[in-house]
């Protein structure tokens, strides 16, 4: 079975710039969660979606945004982005919500910006 | 506001002895908790949970241990083998549709075993 995707692996941008990730949920599962680590601070809750549906959000700006396809592909936008977004972004799939032994976490993107 | 907080950045053991995290947390809502392993370039892996309605969890060599009064649950790992050398998060989650989807995480404890 293959586990999460996660591309691109890693990201350069400047600020004001956009940027656009993406995460392939394992086979058959419909909720993916993303989350942002940053040194100091943990993994920080972005947001959740199910069969397409935003079910929960972190305290994040409005620059931070997401979506969920009918295929469970999800993917994350960072708009006008800013010298502290950098971080590593981890996404994490499950069958149907997030947490516990059924929950598989990406290797995450790392996203630098200059 | 740090909801869950582990308060030891690192910490240093050897080989054979025990390891002990630590983490605390404020929110009463919260009803279940987790630790996850992360090695670098890669994705956190679960590794053990425990449910508020029991104090203790054992699976191999590690064990939670949850105090609801101190709102305090460790991680114990016995013994302590080269291969855990790792960064552990504990993570919490609760009923209620604010917490719904959503693991609130510690910073996490960079663990050395030493040989």
């Amino acid at each position: 079975k293959a586990g999460v995707t996660q591309t691109p692996r890693y990201l350069i941008k400047t600020r004001g710039q956009q940027v656009t990730l993406s995460c392939s949920p394992i086979s058959g599962h419909r909720s993916v969660s993303w989350y942002q680590q940053t040194p100091g601070q943990g993994l920080q809750f972005l947001f959740e979606y199910f069969s397409e549906t935003q079910r929960n959000k972190g305290n994040f700006p409005g620059r931070f945004s997401g979506r969920q396809f009918s295929n469970s592909r999800s993917e994350m936008n960072v708009s006008t982005l800013e010298l502290g977004d950098s971080a590593l972004y981890l996404c994490a799939s499950s069958l149907v919500a997030s947490g516990g032994a059924n929950t598989f976490f990406g290797p995450g993107t790392r996203l630098t910006v200059l | 506001d740090q909801q869950v907080k582990q308060n030891s950045p690192s910490l240093s053991v050897q080989e054979g002895r025990i390891s002990i995290l630590n983490c605390d947390y404020t929110n009463s809502m919260f009803d279940y908790f987790l630790w996850y392993k992360k090695y670098p370039a890669e994705g956190p892996t679960f590794l053990i949970s425990i449910s508020s309605i029991k104090d203790k969890n054992e699976d191999g060599r590690f064990t939670v241990f949850l105090n609801k009064s101190a709102k305090h649950l460790s991680l114990h790992i016995v013994p302590s083998q080269p291969g855990d050398s790792a960064v552990y998060f504990c993570a919490a989650s609760g009923a209620g549709g604010t917490s719904y989807g959503k693991l609130t995480f510690g910073q996490g404890t960079i663990l050395t075993v030493h040989p």
